[in-house]
C-alpha cells in the first residue's frame, strides 16, 4: 500500500488549505482501516488532525474541529483534507496515513511522504 | 485529551548501547500505545503497537513494555540506522495524541 499527498504548497492567510491523499496498492474500502491526516509543525512533534472511515464517518481533533473537513471518494481511492481560515500557525508538513483498528490493536502503519504547506501572503 | 509525556527529549548513545525511552500517560489505559521512528525529512515508521507487539519487518532489537501508565521502548545493541527521533502515540481515546519525541544522537 502506498499513500501520496497532493495539493498546493502555499496558501494565503484566511484561505482554505486543501490536500488530497491517493491510496494505491489497496482498497480504501477495506474494513479495518481509518484514513488519517497528521501534521508536523516546523521543528515540532506530531499532531493528529482527524480521520475518516470509507463510509464517510469522520472524527476530528477538538482544537481544529471548527475548521476541518475530511472527505472520502471511494471511486478514486482518495481522501481529502480541507482546513479553513488558515494562519501562519498552520504552516506544517502534512501527512496522510492509514490507521488500522483490529480487535483493539491499532497503529498508523502506512504513511505518505508528507507535503510541506506554508501559509503566507 | 490524554497527554503523553515522553522522556528524555534527547539522548546520546554509542553503537552497541542499549537505549530506553519512556512515555507516561496522563490517564490510565492498558495496551493502547504505539511507537514510531522518524528520520529527518521522512515520514514516521511504525515500530511497535499494543505496547509490545513488533510491527512486521521491524528488527527484534526493538521491544516495548508497559507498567501501569508508563510505557517503554528499548533498543538493544544500537545500530547506525537507529539514530532518529522516536515518538509514542496513544490510541485509547480520541483525539489520538503523541509524545513530544526523543532524539537519539550519536555520542
Amino acid at each position: 500500500v502506498q499513500l501520496q499527498e497532493s495539493g498546493p504548497g502555499l496558501v494565503i492567510p484566511s484561505q482554505t488549505l486543501s490536500l488530497t491523499c491517493t491510496v494505491s496498492g489497496g482498497s480504501i474500502t477495506s474494513g479495518i482501516y481509518y484514513w488519517s491526516w497528521i501534521r508536523q509543525l516546523p521543528g515540532k512533534g506530531l499532531e493528529w488532525i482527524g480521520y475518516i472511515y470509507y463510509s464517510g464517518s469522520a472524527n476530528y481533533h477538538p482544537s481544529l474541529k471548527s475548521r476541518v473537513f475530511i472527505s472520502v471518494d471511494t471511486s478514486k481511492n482518495q481522501f481529502s483534507l480541507k482546513l479553513t481560515s488558515v494562519t501562519a500557525a498552520d504552516t506544517a508538513v502534512y501527512y496522510c496515513a492509514r490507521l488500522f483498528r483490529d480487535y483493539g490493536d491499532s497503529g498508523l502503519d502506512h504513511w505518505g511522504q508528507g507535503t510541506p504547506v506554508t501559509v503566507s501572503s | 485529551d490524554i497527554q503523553m509525556t515522553q522522556s528524555p527529549s534527547s539522548l546520546s548513545a554509542s553503537i552497541g548501547d542499549t537505549v530506553t525511552i519512556t512515555c507516561r500517560a496522563s490517564q490510565g489505559f492498558t495496551n493502547s500505545l504505539a511507537w514510531y521512528q522518524q528520520k529527518p525529512g521522512k515520514a514516521p515508521k511504525l515500530l511497535v503497537y499494543a505496547a509490545s507487539r513488533l510491527e512486521s519487518g521491524v528488527p527484534s532489537r526493538f521491544s516495548g513494555s508497559e507498567s501501569g501508565t508508563h510505557y517503554t521502548l528499548t533498543i538493544s545493541s544500537l545500530q547506525p540506522e537507529d539514530f532518529a527521533t522516536y515518538y509514542c502515540q496513544q490510541y485509547f481515546s480520541l483525539p489520538l495524541t503523541f509524545g513530544g519525541g526523543t532524539k537519539v544522537e550519536i555520542k
